[in-house]
C-alpha cells in the first residue's frame, strides 16, 4: 500500500524558515517524480513544486520560486521542502503527492504550516 | 499559465439524480484529471486522462471532453459522492487546478 507521511509543519513567524519532510513507503520511491501541493484554509489546491525521480528536473510555482527548495533522498525514501522567507500567504496544508506522468496519483494526509507573528 | 474554470461552484443533488460538473480550460489541453476531496480528508485521484477511473472509483462516474471543455458525470448520485471535485491539467507547466465544485446532497 502506498503511504506518504508528511511532517515538519508548525507555527512560524514571517520571514523565518521551515523544512517539511515526506516519508514514502509501499512503492519504489526512486522510480517516481514527487510533488508538493498546498491548500490554504478553506481554499483550493495549488501546485508548489516538482522533482523528477533522479532530481534532474525541478520546477517551482512562481509564487515560491527563489524562496522554496524541493529535494529528495532516495536512500531514505524521503522528499523535502525547504521553505525560507515565509509569508502569511504561505499558510496552508502542505501535501506531498506521487507523480504519475502529469497527474497526482497518491497524496499524503498533509502537514499544516501557519505563518503568523 | 492555463486557467481552469469549474462550474457550477456549488450544487446540490438528490439521491439517484444525474450530475454533471464542467471544467473549461483557457487553452487547449491534452487531458483532464479529476480529484475528489471529502470534508477533512486529502484529495484522491478520481479520474485521469479525461475518462479513466482511478482504482476503486464506482462505475457510476465517468469523464469526457477534449480541447478546452471537459466534464465529470455521476450517473446516479449517492450519499457518499458528496464532496468537492477539482479538475487539473498537466499538459503544460505549471500544473494547475480548477477552484473546485462543491457537490452537496439534497
Amino acid at each position: 500500500e502506498v503511504q506518504l507521511v508528511e511532517s515538519g509543519g508548525g507555527l512560524v513567524q514571517p520571514g523565518r524558515s521551515l523544512k517539511l519532510s515526506c516519508l514514502a513507503s509501499g512503492f519504489t520511491f526512486s522510480n517516481y517524480g514527487m510533488n508538493w501541493i498546498r491548500q490554504a484554509p478553506g481554499k483550493g489546491l495549488e501546485w508548489v513544486a516538482s522533482i523528477s525521480s533522479s532530481s534532474s528536473y525541478i520546477y517551482y510555482a512562481d509564487t515560491v520560486k527563489g524562496r522554496f527548495t524541493i529535494s529528495r533522498d532516495n536512500a531514505k525514501n524521503t522528499l523535502y521542502l525547504q521553505m525560507t522567507s515565509l509569508r502569511s500567504e504561505d499558510t496552508a496544508l502542505y501535501y506531498c503527492a506521487r507523480g504519475e506522468l502529469n497527474w497526482f496519483a497518491y497524496w499524503g494526509q498533509g502537514t499544516l504550516v501557519t505563518v503568523s507573528s | 499559465e492555463i486557467v481552469l474554470t469549474q462550474s457550477p461552484t456549488t450544487m446540490a443533488a438528490s439521491p439517484g439524480e444525474k450530475v454533471t460538473l464542467t471544467c473549461r480550460a483557457s487553452s487547449s489541453v491534452s487531458y483532464m484529471h479529476w480529484y475528489q476531496q471529502r470534508s477533512g480528508a486529502s484529495p484522491k485521484l478520481w479520474i485521469y486522462e479525461t475518462s479513466k477511473l482511478a482504482s476503486g472509483v464506482p462505475n457510476r462516474f465517468s469523464g469526457s471532453g477534449s480541447g478546452t471543455s471537459y466534464s465529470l458525470t455521476i450517473n446516479s448520485m449517492e450519499t457518499e459522492d458528496a464532496a468537492t471535485y477539482y479538475c487539473q491539467q498537466g499538459s503544460s507547466y505549471p500544473p494547475t487546478f480548477g477552484a473546485g465544485t462543491k457537490l452537496e446532497l439534497k
